[in-house]
């Protein structure tokens, strides 16, 4: 069974830029999880995905984060326009059902100059 | 707000000897609990977890306690080996209460002597 995949595992972009980082889920896995991580400290919740609809957004930390779910499938987070404080590992993680473990990815290591 | 806090960032063990990492929680209402191994540049990999109804769980040379009236936690890896040397995390989490946001501690760094 292939495990949580994300993509690219590294990029670097200009502040004020773009960015789109993506998360293929394990097959079956109705939810899906964002984290970031930020200098090496802990890791803090951004989003959470149930199938296609956003059931909870309170680590969002402003609107220039843009999290999509199609079709319940992949996930996409957007950031836009980019800022220097945005730096960090982004994890993505998913789960089968509600009570159980939740299964992360590598990483997305978004570094912002 | 530090709600699951890991008070010690590093530690080190001899091999074969037995690995205890603590983690303290302040919430009273998470009532699952996790611990996540991570090695440098990879997404952090689940060990063990265990539930508010229950004191212990066990899985191979990795047991997990639940002190609920201290809200402490604490991993115990016997015997140690050199292979365990990662960053430890603790990640707490109510989803009992539709809550399956994990919210972790800043993890230990553990080392294994060989």
């Amino acid at each position: 069974e292939a495990g949580v995949t994300q993509f690219p595992s590294h990029s670097v972009i200009e502040k004020g830029q773009t960015v789109t980082l993506r998360c293929d889920p394990i097959s079956g896995h109705d939810n899906l999880y964002w984290y970031r991580r930020v200098m090496g400290k802990e890791i803090k919740f951004l989003l959470h995905f149930v199938k296609e609809s956003k059931q909870d957004e309170s680590g969002m930390p402003n609107n220039r984060f843009l999290a999509e779910r199609t079709g319940g499938t992949y996930s996409t987070l957007k950031v836009q326009p980019a800022e220097l404080e945005d730096s960090g590992v982004y994890f993505c993680a998913s789960s089968q059902v509600q009570v159980s473990e939740q299964y992360f990815g590598p990483g997305t290591r978004l570094t912002v100059t | 707000d530090q709600q699951v806090k890991q008070n010690s960032p590093s530690l080190s063990v001899q091999e074969g000897r037995i690995s205890i990492l603590n983690c303290d929680y302040t919430n009273s209402m998470f009532d699952y609990f996790l611990w996540y191994k991570k090695y440098p540049a990879e997404g952090p990999t689940f060990l063990i977890s265990i539930s508010s109804i229950k004191d212990k769980n066990e899985d191979g040379r990795f047991t997990v306690f639940l002190n609920k009236s201290a809200k402490h936690l604490s991993l115990h890896i016997v015997p140690s080996q050199p292979g365990d040397s990662a960053v430890y995390f603790c990640a707490a989490s109510a989803p009992f209460q539709g809550a399956q946001k994990l919210v972790f501690g800043q993890g230990t760094r553990l080392t294994i002597n060989p």
